[in-house]
């Protein structure tokens, strides 16, 4: 059974102060992981999608990146409106197709001014 | 948004009574999806459809019945609604199955 474990739960930051939010997954193999944003009353926002260890992908103050076990999902200098909770999922090979997505619980992120 | 309504955005019913949900997509998407988020779970997938009359269950699928008659709709109707179905409802779409999902706003349901 594929399974993804985000951690922290909670982050609380201060305004510049950089760090990194962890995905770690089990899957058979995998086809993709996907990282998403959630603001309080909105639906997940896509922000990047990995397929192979060692690949990166930033945005702005962030930065993912993945492993075979696990991807990080790094914000540098961060600013009051990066607070969101951070979703991720994963997709294996042997389960094609989104109706196979699995997400984990997410880390709910606080930037203090 | 990816021109994705959900409706309606908050809904309390009662123990017993059938409820249902619509998503509206205008972006012509062939796959739409309907989860449920709850506290100390990842998003769970309810049922997905892949293309007009076209659907499937997902994990959570109990208690719960779709139905797409058009490309731009998708219905989740509860047929008799518990207590355990109280949970904020987001539906998703893309264009691919292996592409990202991009999902509405989701809307909060209260059985009382």
């Amino acid at each position: 059974e594929d399974q993804v474990t985000q951690s922290p739960e909670a982050l609380r930051l201060q305004e510049g102060e950089s760090s990194s939010l962890n995905c770690s997954y089990t899957v058979s193999g995998l086809r993709g992981l996907f990282w998403y944003r959630q603001d309080p009353g909105k639906g997940p926002e896509f922000l990047f999608t990995l397929y192979s260890a060692g690949e990166e992908k930033e945005k702005e103050r962030l930065k993912a990146t993945l492993t075979k076990k696990e991807s990080f999902l790094h914000i540098t200098a961060p600013k009051p409106e990066d607070s969101a909770t951070y979703l991720c999922a994963v997709q294996a090979v042997s389960n094609f197709g989104n109706e196979k997505l699995t997400f984990g619980t997410g880390t709910r992120l606080t930037i203090i001014p | 948004d990816a021109g994705i309504t959900q409706s309606p955005r908050h809904k309390v019913t009662e123990t017993g009574t059938p409820v249902t949900l619509r998503c509206h997509q205008t972006e012509n998407h062939r796959y739409m999806y309907w989860y449920r988020q709850d506290p100390g779970h990842g998003l769970r997938l309810i049922h997905y459809s892949y293309g007009v009359k076209d659907t499937d269950k997902g994990e959570v699928s109990d208690g719960y019945s779709v139905s797409r008659s058009k490309t731009e709709d998708f219905l989740l109707t509860l047929e008799s609604a518990t207590s355990s179905q109280t949970s904020v409802y987001f539906c998703a779409i893309t264009d691919r199955d292996n592409s990202p999902l991009h999902f509405g706003n989701g809307t909060r349901l209260t059985v009382t």
